[in-house]
């Protein structure tokens, strides 16, 4: 089964600090795309990045980095001297083809609280 | 460029009342869904349409939601009765085509609570 798991609730670091969000998928289409989504208080589901399964590269964009691993079916997500504006829900997202139409599958969100 | 508008942004309703949310993608977008999130969970496809035709609602509780996007552009979700668990944010997004890659882009969503 097609499945998005995120399995750290909440998370709260002191600024500055680094903090790895994890995320875990299973699939079992050989094409997929990973995404990665923030959801500050206001709601508004913000993208951040997507990855397709034939990349492995790494990405970094300023203070965030992401490690896809492909043999643990994993795509973490690191953000590096934390601040109080990262504090948000953060969601993975797995794009699949389950009947003929893309559709995501999200995780069930991890929590950020960056305490100044 | 203007991103996905959606209104009402919050509403309060009794069970068993009827309600409706509004959404306009970004301009050229063909393709727009609708989601549910429920307190503490991952946002859940409630119907994908791809112009004005609906591409995928194998989730969406046809016995008291309906959606329309009569002329490929806005859309309207509709709860008609309202039960206590539809107490969720319903997002609106968009994407160019719809494809497998692409990014969606998500509106502010519209709080609801069903009392």
């Amino acid at each position: 089964a097609q499945k998005v798991t995120q399995a750290q609730t909440e998370i709260s670091v002191v600024e500055k600090e680094d903090v790895t969000l994890d995320c875990v998928y299973e699939t079992r289409d050989t094409t997929y795309y990973l995404f990665w989504y923030k959801q500050p208080p206001s709601g508004e589901l913000v993208f951040l990045i997507r990855r397709n399964s034939f990349d492995e590269q790494n990405e970094i964009s300023g203070r965030y980095s992401w490690n896809f691993q492909k043999s643990t079916s994993s795509f973490n997500f690191t953000i590096t001297a934390s601040q109080v504006v990262d504090s948000a829900v953060y969601f993975c997202a797995l794009s699949e083809v389950p009947s003929g139409t893309y559709k995501y599958i999200f995780g069930t969100g991890t929590r950020l609280k960056v305490l100044a | 460029e203007a991103g996905v508008a959606q209104s009402p942004r919050y509403k309060i309703i009794e069970k068993r009342q009827s309600v409706a949310f509004w959404c306009n993608p970004i301009s050229g977008h063909a393709t727009l869904y609708w989601y549910q999130q429920i307190l503490g969970q991952g946002p859940k496809l409630l119907i994908q349409f791809q112009n004005n035709g609906v591409v995928d609602d194998s989730q969406l509780p046809k016995d008291r939601f309906s959606a329309e996007r009569l002329k490929g552009v806005d859309s309207t979700l509709k709860i008609q009765p309202a039960k206590l668990e539809d107490s969720a944010v319903y997002l609106c997004a968009s994407s160019l085509v719809g494809g497998q890659q692409e990014t969606q882009y998500f509106g502010p969503g519209t709080r609801l609570l069903v009392l």
